[in-house]
């Protein structure tokens, strides 16, 4: 069956450091990948998504490339702000039956301190 | 665009209490629409997954009777949680896609309902 894992957290930086969630992933097939944010007390916000091998997906300075041969979907970002606080999931999506559901990872909450 | 409504966002009541929670797409047609239970500090563990005009397919351990899903329309989902008990108190979170045949929309989420019963 498809799986996501995504490093542990709480990772805490300090505002400006650089970035990087590692998630890799099992699946049977031609996965589409995601990185979903969830801000306290919210639902979850689509933050970027790559739809097949080397493609990046990218927004608000946050990146991550589809690695086949790797099975991964890496997060990154250059300089982070206090403001990207808040816990980020890697998840795919395949097209087996058809449908759109969604095997999340655990989760890595990100804290950013001044 | 893609906005997901979710009412009410939070929910405190007795139990054995039913509880209704809804989920609009506001500005797209969600054929499908998916329900999740959120527990603190985990995951998103998938519940049901429900197509318009058709019943909802229940993910293993997830009660039907328990939680009942209607999908009556393009734009409108809901969950009841039946005589809700202590147990059932968690977050739970809508999320709605357009299904386009051989492409993975993606999923447009609500901002979560917190029901804490007492």
């Amino acid at each position: 069956g498809n799986s996501v894992t995504q490093m542990e957290g709480p990772v805490t930086l300090s505002e400006e450091a650089f970035l990087t969630i590692n998630c890799t992933y099992t699946a049977t097939g031609y996965p589409s990948l995601f990185w979903y944010v969830q801000y306290p007390g919210e639902g979850l916000q689509l933050l970027l998504k790559a739809t097949k091998a080397d493609d990046k997906g990218s927004n608000k300075g946050f990146e991550a490339t589809y690695r086949k041969e790797t099975t991964s979907f890496h997060l990154e970002k250059g300089s982070v702000q206090v403001s990207d606080s808040a816990v980020y999931f890697c998840a795919l999506s395949d097209r087996t039956g058809g449908g759109n559901k969604l095997t999340f990872g655990t989760g890595t909450q990100l804290k950013v301190e001044l | 665009g893609a906005v997901v409504s979710q009412h009410p966002s939070r929910v405190i009541c007795k139990s054995g209490t039913s509880v209704k929670i809804e989920c609009r797409s506001l500005d797209f047609q969600a054929t499908t629409m998916f329900w999740y239970r959120q527990f603190p500090k985990q995951s998103l563990m998938l519940m049901a997954t429900s197509n318009e005009g058709s019943k909802a397919t229940y993910e293993q351990g997830v009660e039907k009777d328990k939680f009942l899903i209607n999908h009556a329309s393009l734009t409108l989902s809901t969950l009841t949680v039946t005589s809700a008990h202590p147990e059932d108190s968690s977050f739970y979170i809508c999320s709605a896609a357009l299904r386009v045949s051989g492409s993975n929309q993606p999923q447009h989420f609500g901002d979560g309902t917190r029901l804490s019963i007492l």
